[in-house]
């Protein structure tokens, strides 16, 4: 039992280029998000996902695009790489969406030079 | 949307003192309020959650306390050990934005021997 599990770990792009961050949990969750984290800022929430089919921006979507590709995997793109998404990001999930517990991926720092 | 304030974005404290970190939140409507603790280089992890129809709760030596009247939540660590340093973030959740976590900026403590 993996958890929430997040690839890569740490990426470097050039201005410009795209990628896509992976992330798949195997605990059955129906509800998924992407946050980002910046030093000083907390976790900001990007997009989210509350079930399977369903995506929805959050607080910083502008930028990035989401794939809920099945129940289990949340994939967050970056389709035009800039220095100001230089982040750590993480993915999480929740059984459902009531006052339950989210559960953290192991994060991915991105460098935009 | 939800807006979580939390202070104070640093503290630091002996050994064997008590530390107490205040969230303030502006959605009547949230329901669900956890603590999560991030040690440096690592993902966000629950410590304590308090949910709406409780007013305190305790864990060994964490508590939490829920005031909705006034819209804050406490965490209160007492006898403090080294171990504890680390980043401690509040967070509330509601109906919106797919019952996401909503996180303060955090708080660094640093206990010393």
């Amino acid at each position: 039992n993996a958890g929430v599990t997040q690839t890569p770990k740490f990426q470097v792009l050039k201005t410009g280029q795209s990628m896509t961050l992976q992330c798949a949990q195997d605990m059955n969750h129906n509800s998924m998000y992407w946050y980002r984290q910046d030093p000083g800022m907390g976790l900001r929430l990007i997009y989210y996902s509350a079930s399977e089919g369903t995506t929805d921006k959050g607080e910083v979507p502008n930028g990035y695009n989401v794939s809920r590709l099945n129940k289990r995997e949340f994939s967050l793109r970056l389709e035009s790489a800039a220095p100001s998404q230089t982040s750590v990001y993480f993915c999480a999930s929740r059984i459902d969406s009531l006052n339950t517990e989210a559960f953290f991926g192991q994060g991915t720092r991105l460098t935009v030079v | 949307g939800e807006n979580v304030e939390q202070h104070p974005s640093t503290l630091s404290v002996q050994e064997g003192d008590s530390a107490v970190i205040k969230c303030t939140y502006s959605d009547s409507a949230s329901n669900y309020f956890p603590w999560y603790k991030q040690e440096l280089g690592k993902r966000p992890q629950l410590i304590i959650d308090i949910r709406s129809n409780v007013g305190e709760k305790k864990d060994q030596r964490i508590a939490v306390t829920l005031n909705k009247t006034a819209k804050h939540f406490s965490l209160h660590i007492t006898e403090t050990q080294p171990e504890d340093s680390a980043v401690y973030f509040c967070a509330a959740t509601n109906s919106n934005s797919g019952y996401a976590l909503n996180f303060g900026k955090g708080t660094s403590l640093l206990v010393t021997p």
